[in-house]
């Protein structure tokens, strides 16, 4: 079974600066799928950013960034000019590459505070 | 919006009640899952339906049973929960290999 770890229970940035949010998983599948997700207090669960495990290009989305390092199972979210509405809880996600029924397996969520 | 939709919103109920939690989705998803999110611990994911049919059950208590009567609409029916049911339940689609869409939630409290 698929375990994805977030080391980091809570992590607080100065706005404007640069924060990195780690995330480990343990799989013994070579294709897969990698997620980050963002919970504001609305509760409302918004994917930031996704990365296909066959692809060696890290992906970028705006601020967000990733560092998806595969023989180390390791996959990090770094958040650019951290803006005060980025505020909250980011989930790391993985999920096989199969298609349409397959589960997401989350790790235990960062609490992101953005200082002004 | 995600365009997945979950009602209501907050539900307040006590032991002996029978309640259900909804969610609608018209993304044309062919997926749908329940999750559990409670305080301090990773989601978890209670059931998944694939073009309607049950796929899997993960080991949930039989006081919550779910419902999928079509691709579109999922239920969650609720009886005789204890207090340590109270949580956050996630609905979420998902369509071939896209991401998963998730709604608001219901925060649920057992009394």
């Amino acid at each position: 079974a698929q375990t994805v770890t977030q080391s980091q229970p809570e992590m607080s940035v100065q706005e404007a600066e640069t924060v990195t949010l780690s995330c480990t998983y343990d799989t013994s599948e070579s294709d897969y799928y990698l997620f980050w997700y963002k919970q504001p207090p609305s509760r409302q669960m918004i994917l930031v950013i996704r990365q296909e495990a066959y692809k060696q290009q890290n992906a970028t989305e705006n601020r967000f960034s990733v560092n998806f390092q595969k023989a180390a199972k390791s996959f990090s979210l770094k958040i650019s000019d951290s803006q005060l509405g980025d505020a909250a809880m980011y989930f790391c996600a993985y999920r096989s590459q199969e298609t349409s029924g397959s589960r997401l397996t989350f790790g235990e969520g960062t609490q992101l505070t953005v200082n002004p | 919006e995600t365009g997945v939709t979950q009602t209501p919103r907050h539900l307040v109920m006590g032991m002996t009640n029978k309640k259900s939690l909804k969610c609608e989705q018209h993304l044309g998803h062919n997926a749908m899952y329940w999750y559990k999110q409670s305080a301090k611990k990773p989601l978890e994911l209670m059931f998944v339906y694939n073009f309607k049919e049950q796929t899997e059950n993960n080991s949930v208590p039989s006081r919550f049973s779910p419902e999928c009567p079509n691709s579109s609409h999922l239920f969650l029916h609720l009886h005789t929960l204890q207090p340590e049911d109270s949580a956050l339940y996630l609905c979420a689609s998902k369509g071939g290999v896209t991401e998963a869409f998730f709604g608001q939630g219901t925060r649920l409290t057992v009394v």
